[in-house]
């Protein structure tokens, strides 16, 4: 696609279930973020794949929360048992790989936790 | 530590009334400095990149400058589809230099 892909645009679950959220970069980008924005906060990082590299996860808050990128594209975060506090928008963003050029980033996903 | 502060928190201007917006920062070694523009619902949109002190670029009526210690993000005559949310980042060479450090963002808002 032309752009980077999240999915889904919402999601709405109670507090204790496990929930997935899924991102598409733009193809051919090595590089891939996931990051949480909250109401009031600064973007969050959480966890960053580049190419066949071990991932850099020092920004996930707990252990709840694990991502994995399959075949170097797709990204998928999973949040376990989750929480009140786990509400947010979950940003996925992909660049071409040198750290110094931009992200570019997906719509995201706005989860709720009830 | 690493941090960026952006100011001000809000601003409201007429359409065509030129104004700035400020992100102050402090990193070990400046990577790059990143302009992104935020719409309500939507992710960040890539604006500018800035590597170095006297660097400035442009795209329609923004302009994006900087010095050692801050950045400035000017409007000229600004429109309404110029209202979002103006969000800054930095990456810098010392610690975790794969993270962005971001600013809370400037909400701009342009009345016709």
């Amino acid at each position: 696609g032309a752009g980077v892909s999240q999915s889904p645009s919402n999601k709405v679950t109670e507090k204790g279930k496990d929930v997935e959220l899924r991102c598409d970069p733009i193809s051919g980008h090595t590089a891939l973020y996931w990051y949480r924005q909250s109401l009031g906060q600064g973007l969050e990082f959480l966890i960053y794949f580049q190419g066949n590299s071990a991932p850099d996860k020092s920004g996930l808050p707990s252990d709840r929360f694990s991502a994995e990128r399959t075949g170097g594209s797709v990204s998928t975060l999973t949040i376990q048992r989750t929480q009140q506090e786990d509400s947010a928008v979950y940003l996925c963003a992909s660049s071409a790989g040198n750290m110094n050029t931009e992200a570019f980033f997906g719509q995201g996903t706005r989860l709720t936790v009830v | 530590e690493d941090q960026v502060t952006q100011s001000p928190e809000a601003l409201r201007l007429q359409e065509g009334e030129s104004s700035s917006l400020n992100c102050s920062y402090t990193v070990s070694g400046l990577r790059g400095l990143f302009w992104y523009r935020q719409d309500p619902g939507k992710g960040p949109e890539f604006l500018f990149t800035l590597y170095s002190a006297g660097e400035e670029k442009e795209k329609e009526r923004l302009k994006a400058t900087l010095t050692k210690k801050e950045s400035f993000l000017h409007i000229t005559a600004p429109k309404p589809e110029d209202s979002a949310t103006y969000l800054c980042a930095v990456r810098g060479y010392a610690g975790n230099n794969r993270k962005l450090i971001w600013g809370l963002g400037t909400s701009l808002a342009v009345n016709p």
